[in-house]
């Protein structure tokens, strides 16, 4: 099963919003609704942010949105904030496995 | 609060052994599928093993299968990972995750353990 497909880097300024798109198949992002989102700082442990496709876990900044059409999901940051600097990753359930992740993003606040 | 600590991370020769150990606290541990995720350095996530709260559904990824064994003693809360045969591509920080009950997402994160497969 090959790694779900991601931009290496994505930048802003602060107070921008940036998109992370996430491309799978149908075997994948397309045939499950079943997408999630992990933050990674550096050093730190991951941390999910977005499950089912679109939800938000309770605690979660609603700076976080998500969105999916066909075989591309996406992550949507607003209001961006240094603390927002991290490795993002998808992730879907597939076919094969119960869990693809994505090749990851890194997120760059300038 | 929702505490995943691993332990067992070494330096361990190609071919060797190991075993990681993974002691959950603040949820009931024999309610939850657990996971084993790993990160190799300057690498991404992979998704290593999975086990259900009862022990008997287990799935690993083609990349382990035939040399890791997942575990899980519930009266201890506690997961293990049994690792064989490693090699030098098995060098990672090995994450133990709690899934979601409510659907496939992985939770709670532990910190992780770092495993070094090197001659």
């Amino acid at each position: 099963q090959s790694a779900l497909t991601q931009p290496a880097s994505v930048s802003g300024s602060p107070g921008q919003s940036i998109t992370i798109s996430c491309t799978g198949t149908g075997s994948d992002v397309g045939g499950y609704n079943f997408v999630s989102w992990y933050q990674h700082p550096p050093g730190k442990a991951p941390k999910l942010i977005i499950y089912d496709d679109t939800k938000r876990p309770s605690g979660v900044s609603n700076r976080f949105s998500a969105s999916k059409s066909g075989n591309t999901a996406s992550l949507t940051i607003s209001g961006l904030q240094t603390e927002d600097e991290a490795d993002y990753y998808c992730c879907s359930f597939a076919e094969s496995s119960p869990y693809v992740f994505g090749s990851g993003t890194k997120v760059t606040v300038l | 609060e929702v505490q995943l600590v691993e332990s067992g991370g070494d330096l361990v020769h190609p071919g060797g052994s190991l075993r990681l150990s993974c002691a959950a606290s603040g949820f009931t541990f024999s309610s939850y599928v657990m996971i084993w995720v790993r990160q190799a350095p300057g690498k991404g996530l992979e998704w290593v093993s999975k086990m259900n709260g009862s022990g008997n559904r287990i799935y690993y990824a083609d990349s382990v299968k035939g040399r890791f064994t997942i575990s899980r003693d519930n009266s201890k809360s506690t997961l293990s990972l049994q690792m064989n045969s490693l090699r030098v591509d098995d060098t990672a920080i090995y994450y133990c995750v709690k899934e979601v009950s409510y659907g496939l997402a992985l939770e709670y994160w532990g910190q992780g353990t770092l495993v070094t497969v090197s001659s």
